[in-house]
Order: structure tokens, then C-alpha cells, then sequence
């Protein structure tokens, strides 16, 4: 079984250019994250999808930020525009219990941006 | 809101020397708790979970961890490390009231040296 796959694997631009990082779930699993990992710390939550619909994006910074999981398998983070903060790794993470507290979210390799 | 504190941002061990690597979290209600790892240059994994029953819970490659309700710790253990452990490792919680967010600590960084 494929597991969540992220792309692009690294990315570093200029700022203020824009900057999308795409993520395929696990195939049924219905619930979708983005975490974002500062170097040094844990990451943190974004979004979080049920299906299509995003049910917690209170941590995703909408001025420049935002996310979509049309058809509610893949989905798409974009940065626009993109600042020297925004440089960290960008994780995507799937399960299939939903809003089951023992759910265990399954990684991707993630994102790492890099803001010049 | 919930937190979680990781008491040790960097470990090193010898092979063999036994770990525990401590994990505090602050949410007053029902929680389920985790352990994640993360070797270098692979995606994050689950390494144990605790939700009910027993407080000491078992994981891969050896490791347990043990979930003292009183004390708001879920420290992880192994009694003898191998080089292989060489990792970062995260602790996590997820309130059952606030169901499905994962909120993790900062992360302990372990070197074993061979």
C-alpha cells in the first residue's frame, strides 16, 4: 500500500513569489492534515479536512495562506506571498477514523521550503 | 488550550544504555497519547499509543511507554538502546474532547553512539 505522498520534496524560492506544495493521501482515508515543522520543534497543525470540507483551519494564516482538497482526495497548500518565516518543512498526514481520537495520522516525507 | 512538553531536547547514549525520554501534557479532560519517531531522512511513525486499559503500553523495536494520569506523563522507555534509535522522537496528545487534533511536543533528538 502506497503511503501519503508529498510533493515537491524541496523548494526554495525568492520571497514574495508563490509556492504550492501538493499531497496524495492514502488511498480511503478520508481525513487530511497540514502540519507545518519548524526547524527544532514539533509540528504544528494547519488544516484539517473531512472529506472536502475543512473542519479546523483556525492555526492557517488566511492573509497569505491558503489550502483546497477538491473531490476530497488530494489536496494543495498554497503560500502567496511567500515570507523568510514561512521557510520550514510542510507535512502532510492522513487517517481513516476521522474524528476518532484514537486515530493514528499516517506521514508523508514532506515539503521543505527554503525562503531566500 | 492543550500543551505538551518534551523535557529533553537532546539525549546521547551509548549502545546498550537504557532511555527514557520524558513527556508532560496539560489538558484537564480525557486524553489519548503518542509517540511518534522520526529516523533521519524518513517521514514521521507511529511508534506506541495509549487510549485506555492498561497505562503501560507496548511498541515497536522495543520501546514501552508508561501513562501516569496524576503526574500528566507519558514517558518513553527502552531499556537498551541501539545505534539504529538514532531519531527524533515526539510526543503527542489528542483530547477527546477536540477530536482530531494532534498537538505535538517540540521533540527529543537521541544520538546513540556506537
Amino acid at each position: 500500500e502506497a503511503g501519503v505522498v508529498q510533493s515537491p520534496r524541496y523548494k526554495i524560492i525568492e520571497k514574495k513569489q508563490p509556492v504550492a506544495f501538493w499531497c496524495n493521501p492514502i488511498s480511503g482515508h478520508n481525513t487530511l492534515y497540514w502540519y507545518l515543522q519548524n526547524l527544532g520543534q514539533g509540528p504544528e497543525l494547519l488544516i484539517r479536512y473531512e472529506n472536502e470540507e475543512a473542519v479546523d483551519d483556525s492555526q492557517l494564516p488566511k492573509d497569505r495562506f491558503s489550502a483546497e482538497r477538491l473531490k476530497g482526495v488530494d489536496s494543495t497548500l498554497k503560500i502567496q506571498p511567500a515570507e523568510l518565516g514561512d521557510s520550514a518543512v510542510y507535512l502532510c498526514a492522513s487517517s481513516s477514523s476521522g474524528s476518532s481520537p484514537t486515530g493514528e495520522l499516517f506521514f508523508g516525507e514532506g515539503s521543505r521550503l527554503t525562503v531566500l | 488550550a492543550q500543551s505538551v512538553s518534551q523535557h529533553n531536547h537532546h539525549v546521547i547514549l551509548s549502545e546498550a544504555a537504557s532511555l527514557e525520554l520524558g513527556c508532560n501534557y496539560s489538558y484537564g479532560g480525557t486524553v489519548n497519547l503518542f509517540w511518534y519517531v522520526q529516523y533521519p531522512g524518513q517521514h514521521l511513525q507511529l511508534l506506541l499509543k495509549y487510549f485506555s486499559g492498561d497505562p503501560l503500553v507496548k511498541g515497536i523495536k522495543g520501546f514501552e511507554a508508561e501513562f501516569i494520569k496524576s503526574k500528566f506523563s507519558f514517558n518513553l522507555r527502552k531499556p537498551s538502546v541501539q545505534w539504529s534509535d538514532t531519531a527524533e522522537y515526539f510526543c503527542a496528545v489528542k483530547a477527546a474532547s477536540n477530536t482530531g487534533k494532534l498537538i505535538f511536543g517540540q521533540g527529543t533528538t537521541l544520538q546513540v553512539k556506537p
